[in-house]
């Protein structure tokens, strides 16, 4: 069974800086898609950011990018030029293209420090 | 409305009423979900609806009673339940298949048994 590690609960930025989440997965899948998921304080969870596992370039969407290691089964999240908007839980997500399930990490709690 | 809508927000109820939670997606998606998100705990799929059919029970009891008349809808029925089931309950919708993989969240409904 496939399985998502964020192995830090918790991180601080300072406001400007630059910080990255880290993501483990396990599958013995060859063709899957990769997510990061923010959920800010009382808010909706909604997608950051798409990696597809046959795509060697990693994704990037503004100030929020991915370094996606496959053989490594590593699926970090940078985001640049942090604001304090971007304090939120991140989530790390595996879905596999051959059914609907998706299976989410624990979590990573950012807070932006001003 | 746009996106995924879920009522109530908020729900206190006894471990002897009789409650549902609703869904409803106006994104033409056809795949819906049930996710339980508890405090310090990892998020938990609960159901799983493709075209209206259940394809997913992650094991969960049955005082959780999940309905999908329509692709566009998602019950979750709730009788007997214990203080432990106190958790936000979050909706999502996607599309299936091999045309797009992310899913789009609902705000939740916060729930309390007393």
């Amino acid at each position: 069974a496939q399985t998502v590690t964020q192995s830090q609960p918790e991180m601080s930025v300072q406001e400007a800086e630059t910080v990255t989440l880290s993501c483990t997965y396990d599958t013995s899948e060859s063709d899957y898609y990769l997510f990061w998921y923010k959920q800010p304080p009382s808010r909706q969870m909604i997608l950051v950011i798409r990696q597809e596992a046959y795509k060697q370039q990693n994704a990037t969407e503004n100030r929020f990018s991915v370094n996606f290691q496959k053989a490594a089964k590593s699926f970090s999240l940078k985001i640049s030029d942090s604001q304090l908007g971007d304090a939120a839980m991140y989530f790390c997500a595996y879905r596999s293209p051959s059914y609907d399930k998706v299976i989410f990490g624990p979590g990573t709690s950012l807070s932006v420090i001003p | 409305e746009t996106g995924v809508t879920q009522t109530p927000r908020h729900l206190v109820m006894g471990m002897t009423n009789k409650k549902s939670l609703k869904c409803e997606q106006h994104l033409g998606h056809n795949a819906m979900y049930w996710y339980k998100q508890s405090a310090k705990k990892p998020l938990e799929l609960m159901f799983v609806y493709n075209f209206k059919e259940q394809t997913e029970n992650n094991s969960v009891p049955s005082r959780f009673s999940p309905e999908c008349p329509n692709s566009s809808h998602l019950f979750l029925h709730l009788h007997t339940l214990q203080p432990e089931d106190s958790a936000l309950y979050l909706c999502a919708s996607s599309l299936s298949g091999l045309i797009s993989y992310e899913q789009y969240f609902g705000p939740g409904t916060r729930l309390t048994v007393t």
